[in-house]
């Protein structure tokens, strides 16, 4: 069954660093979510992405963070300069069509220190 | 504004019975909802779908209802098992809000032998 991938499963990353973290999403899915889960919280929206663009983010998605599609298959956030606060489960999620269900890899857990 | 919210932080059901997890949503316009279920460190897995033009449907051992006029929306496990302890995340996705989850803050669910 295929399925969303997502490296590393844990980040650790001092304060003020940078820090990329990689997907890959179900191979003909056209849409692509970054979603985080502060520990004991509910998921949270970061940003989705189609045809090569952000097509929404949220309040969360600052400056600090940005998405890339490198090639055909990965997927990345990049936090330019992490901060305590982005501590976090971070979750990618794709979708095959506009509307319909997301299907969520394992998770990075970060950790900033 | 946009807001999910389950009534019940933890419910405990004793194997083979039935559950019932119930989530409130705010949006009216919100046409499209997602139960995805949360085992410790891994991912949101989709369980079942419910478009607004519905009131019910129905997978293996899962029934989804909605109630647009009370905006409320329940899932019902039937024979619950160990398997299916986990924390239950109901979502919605508001199709002129774009593409993203909006998620409600997670029910566990505890299965006792």
């Amino acid at each position: 069954e295929p399925e969303v991938t997502q490296t590393p499963s844990h980040q650790v990353t001092q304060m003020g660093q940078e820090v990329i973290l990689r997907c890959v999403p179900i191979s003909n899915h056209l849409y692509f979510y970054w979603y985080r889960q502060i520990l004991g919280q509910k998921v949270e929206f970061l940003v989705s992405f189609y045809n090569n663009e952000i097509s929404e983010k949220s309040e969360i998605f600052d400056d600090q963070f940005s998405v890339e599609r490198p090639d055909g298959s990965n997927f990345t956030l990049k936090i330019r300069s992490t901060k305590l606060e982005d501590s976090a489960m971070y979750f990618c999620a794709s979708g095959g069509q506009m509307n319909t269900e997301a299907f969520f890899g394992q998770g990075t857990r970060l950790t900033v220190v | 504004g946009e807001s999910v919210g389950l009534h019940l932080p933890t419910l405990s059901v004793q194997e083979g019975d039935n559950s019932i997890i119930n989530c409130a949503y705010s949006n009216s316009a919100s046409d499209y909802f997602i139960w995805y279920k949360q085992e410790s460190g891994k991912g949101p897995q989709f369980i079942i779908d419910i478009r607004s033009n519905m009131d019910k449907r129905q997978g293996q051992r899962v029934t989804v209802l909605l109630n647009k006029t009370v905006k409320h929306l329940s899932l019902q496990i039937a024979a619950t098992q160990p398997g299916d302890s986990a924390v239950y995340f109901c979502a919605e996705i508001f199709t002129g809000g774009g593409n993203k989850l909006t998620f409600g803050t997670g029910t566990q669910l505890k299965v006792e032998l």
